[in-house]
């Protein structure tokens, strides 16, 4: 089946250290996008990226990092520069007409 | 982009027409309209869009004001699986990347 799939589901992080979340798509789209979302609220964009080999910055890229080395793959590494990375991670892609698809997302809970 | 203005929640009961606005005032004349639902800690999925003319699929249906400043979603039969944060976003429709801003939405209920 086509989709966009999120690795893992659930995430243990110890302070100080790097974790990186996957993400994975066979739609063939171009666009890819990582959200954060906290408790209540709405997704605040993290970054994006257009094509392979490029992505920027959104709302709230302090303290993380991305790659975008081949089209089907678009992983998030929040560093120990993130004061508060415990938070619902969502990842999504699109090609035309912004009609987005989600993955199933990631909660990271840092211990 | 335009931004958006949504009632933070509503209520609705089961088997009747759940009516969401958004207000969009700022809208362009070449930014879509649309409307995604998001599920208690799932990821959001894609519902409805539209630029003009009032649009209707299996989901829902999406009506546009004719100066096309605010708009309503309408699920016809509202079920209890109904119950989600619903978000209106406004963007221009092309081709690659672009910053889906989604803001906080309306938390819709459906009550037995």
């Amino acid at each position: 089946d086509g989709g966009i799939t999120q690795s893992p589901k659930y995430l243990f992080r110890k302070e100080g250290q790097n974790v990186t979340l996957s993400c994975e798509q066979n739609l063939n789209h171009d666009a890819m996008y990582w959200y954060r979302q906290d408790p209540g609220q709405g997704l605040r964009l993290i970054y994006y990226s257009q094509i392979v080999n490029d992505f920027q910055k959104g709302d709230i890229a302090e303290g993380y990092s991305v790659s975008r080395e081949k089209k089907e793959s678009f992983p998030l590494t929040v560093t120990s520069a993130q004061k508060n990375p415990t938070a619902f991670y969502l990842c999504a892609s699109s090609y035309r007409e912004n009609k987005a698809f989600f993955g199933q997302g990631t909660r990271l809970t840092v211990v | 982009d335009a931004k958006t203005t949504q009632p933070t929640s509503m209520d609705c009961a089961e088997g009747r027409a759940a009516n969401l606005p958004c207000n969009h005032s700022t809208i362009s004349g070449n930014e879509y309209v649309y409307w995604y639902r998001q599920i208690h800690s799932q990821g959001p999925q894609y519902i409805i869009h539209g630029l003009k003319n009032n649009e209707t699929n299996e989901m829902a249906s999406l009506i546009i004001t004719e100066d096309r400043k605010s708009s309503t979603l309408i699920l016809p039969h509202a079920t209890l699986r109904d119950t989600a944060v619903y978000y209106c976003i406004v963007r221009v429709l092309q081709t690659g990347a672009n910053n889906l801003f989604f803001g906080t939405g309306t938390r819709l209920t459906v009550i037995p």
